[in-house]
């Protein structure tokens, strides 16, 4: 256990629908990443906040995509109108920007199926 | 953008010996050179890194080395143990950049 939480860990939705994912980073990270891992491949990254504000985007992200961290601590990312195209896991990653180390500390992840 | 190839993207070892991924990447400008292993049903989690200013860093079983002007590191596992069984991936980081670029991964599996 990494100390990142994220919910749901399975989420299941039909095309259209829109989803919402939660992180939940290690409280004194500032710094908060969100990544997209497609079956056999890397993650790819979306994008990233410091602190609350959002930094970041890939231009992965389409403007269905949108993602929040209003105060400084948890993030969401939801998705509207939900594709198949939008089936994967997506992993939230925290660290503490300015410190000793680059490393990001991952959750679980929030696989997603759209039926 | 970065190009991040490993090599190989499945590699099977008996237990106890040795096994070695190549990363390549494309951007020299990279400064940051680490390792992330991930298991079935978890995020990657990092098992070792290096910065440009080093060659080579150990840490028990397994090692990093870098050849920054070939432009590829190498991770280097030695006496394979079966819970060394996951999908390693390299991410190299760009210098002033904020995001990892990770790469295709390598499947190790350790036959017992």
């Amino acid at each position: 256990d990494t100390g990142v939480s994220q919910n749901p860990r399975h989420k299941i939705t039909k095309r259209g629908q829109n989803v919402t994912f939660r992180c939940d980073p290690i409280s004194e990270h500032n710094r908060l990443y969100w990544y997209r891992q497609t079956l056999g491949q890397g993650p790819e990254f979306l994008t990233y906040f410091q602190n609350e504000a959002q930094l970041e985007k890939s231009r992965l992200l389409s403007d269905r995509f949108s993602a929040e961290r209003p105060k400084g601590s948890f993030s969401t990312l939801e998705i509207q109108r939900t594709e198949q195209g939008d089936s994967a896991m997506y992993l939230c990653a925290s660290t503490l920007a300015g410190g000793s180390t680059y490393e990001q500390y991952f959750g679980p992840g929030t696989r997603l199926t759209v039926t | 953008g970065e190009n991040v190839e490993q090599h190989p993207s499945t590699l099977s070892v008996q237990e106890g010996d040795s096994a070695v991924i190549k990363c390549t990447y494309s951007d020299s400008a990279s400064n940051y050179f680490p390792w992330y292993k991930q298991e079935l049903g978890k995020g990657p989690q990092l098992i070792i890194d290096i910065r440009s200013n080093v060659g080579e860093k150990k840490d028990q079983r397994i090692a990093v080395t870098l050849n920054k002007t070939a432009k590829h590191f190498s991770l280097h596992i030695t006496e394979t143990q079966p819970e060394d069984s996951a999908v390693y991936f390299c991410a190299p980081l760009r210098g002033g950049a904020n995001n990892l670029f990770f790469g295709t991964g390598t499947r190790l599996t350790v036959i017992p």
